[in-house]
């Protein structure tokens, strides 16, 4: 079975750091990109960051840029997101996602549950 | 821009259509993906490409786009499919994007 799992969730005070992590299964992860999306309380979907499967190409929000760095272990399969000197507009629950693309399509086709990221003092 | 624009929210009587749609540059270049959110849950694919539903999709869902901007289509919605519903493409820089989500009630 296809799966992703993240975690690495919790409460962080406000200049803190937190890494979330996000184990796949059921699939050759080096094969897919992969991105984490955010969703504050009571708001949209953000796209935070890219990362491609077999080469070193990552891409991160604006908003996070500088502060956050998306990574992976294609040997641990396993996607991490680092985050620093976090905000209390960073609260929100993060999904890691697999990407699939072909010429000019692109889709996220698997999700995980997401984990919690509360920054508050 | 690179911003997705969708309607906040559209209703339907139950059986009847609903088209949700989503406009931005980007849907020039790359096709959208279209997501379903229900409460407390995790996002789901339900369209992607031009006209393309992932396994178990039921058939009722319909994409289409035009120009810059892209279309989701339910045809006899169900009570089931009432949630949030999101676009999503990406951009020349390689972000990818999200709509602002459209909030599908079934009357």
């Amino acid at each position: 079975e296809v799966q992703l799992v993240e975690s690495g969730g919790g409460l962080v005070q406000p200049g803190g750091s937190l890494r979330l992590s996000c184990a796949a299964s059921g699939f050759i992860f080096s094969d897919y990109s992969m991105n984490w999306v955010r969703q504050a309380p009571g708001k949209g979907l953000e796209w935070v960051a890219y990362s491609a499967g077999s080469s070193s190409a990552v891409y991160h929000a604006d908003s996070v840029k500088g502060r956050f760095t998306i990574s992976r272990d294609n040997a641990k399969n396993s996607l991490y997101l680092h985050m620093n000197s976090l905000r209390a507009e960073d609260t929100a629950v993060y999904y890691c996602a697999r990407e699939f693309w072909t010429g000019y399509i692109y889709y996220m086709d698997v999700w995980g549950k997401g984990t919690t990221v509360s920054v508050s003092s | 821009s690179s911003g997705l624009t969708q309607d906040p929210a559209v209703s339907v009587a139950l059986g009847q259509t609903v088209r949700i749609t989503c406009q931005g540059d980007s849907l020039r270049t790359y096709y959208a993906s279209w997501y379903q959110q229900m409460p407390r849950q995790a996002p789901v694919l339900v369209m992607y490409g031009e006209n393309n539903r992932p396994s178990g999709i039921p058939d009722r869902f319909s994409g289409s786009t035009s120009g810059n901007r892209a279309s989701l289509t339910i045809t006899g919605a169900q009570a089931e499919d009432e949630g949030d519903y999101y676009c999503e493409s990406r951009d020349s820089s390689g972000n990818r994007v999200f709509g602002g989500g459209t909030k599908v009630t079934v009357l």
